[in-house]
């Protein structure tokens, strides 16, 4: 079965620090993976998406990276900051597969002043 | 450049109703994703639409149904509803060209809408 795994479930770590977050999916053959960030509430805001040819993006503080074989992506947050709290959820389209999104159960980070 | 837009944002029902929920894609948008996320079961694939076509559907019943209009404007119908249908319904649109999948397409999704169901 295609699945997609977040761990930990929940995270709180101080301001400032620096935190990766973990994503990891059954199958290699995936067209691309997608992170988001969730506010309570609210809809799924886009953060970085991977290309399968790709093996990272940046944008701004974040960085993300993909590695195909070993079935793993981490989402990386440089100088966390308060306004970072919220759920990240992790999202593949695997190859093969209807083009849909398939997702993790997100990470809920909280960042503590 | 304005968002994925939905309405309404809240809607309480009753069990046997039937709701009606609205989608507004980003201009230029063709591709419209529908998402069930509940507590227990996370986010989960509805149905996707392109040029007023059904072109994927995930595992829900036949109670959930859907449209895509010319102006890529799209709907969800959920009839006879149960308790279990509450849940935050969020719709996703996407850029593709005619004749290729959601594969490879940044989606981008709206605010949601959270249905209640008594």
């Amino acid at each position: 079965k295609q699945e997609v795994t977040q761990i930990p479930a929940a995270l709180s770590v101080p301001e400032g620090e620096n935190l990766v977050l973990n994503c990891s999916f059954t199958d290699s053959a995936i067209y691309n993976l997608q992170w988001f960030r969730q506010d309570p509430g609210k809809g799924l805001t886009s953060l970085l998406l991977i290309q399968s040819s790709q093996r990272e993006q940046t944008s701004g503080r974040l960085n993300a990276s993909l590695d195909k074989s070993s079935g793993r992506s981490t989402l990386y947050i440089a100088a966390s900051q308060p306004g970072d709290s919220a759920t990240y959820l992790c999202a593949v389209v695997y190859g093969g597969s209807q083009g849909n999104l398939i997702f993790g159960k997100g990470t809920k980070l909280s960042v503590k002043p | 450049k304005a968002g994925v837009t939905q309405t309404p944002r809240y809607l309480i029902k009753t069990r046997g109703q039937q709701v009606t929920l609205s989608c507004s894609p980003i201009s230029g948008h063709r591709s419209v994703s529908w998402y069930q996320q509940t507590p227990g079961q996370g986010l989960q694939f509805l149905f996707e639409y392109f040029s007023e076509t059904q072109r994927n559907k995930g595992n829900f019943p036949g109670r959930f149904s859907g449209r895509q209009f010319s102006n890529s404007r799209s709907e969800m119908n959920v009839s006879t509803l149960e308790l279990g249908d509450s849940a935050l319904y969020l719709c996703a649109s996407a850029r593709l060209r005619q004749g290729k999948g959601l594969a490879g397409g940044e989606q981008f999704f709206g605010p949601g809408t959270r249905l209640t169901v008594l």
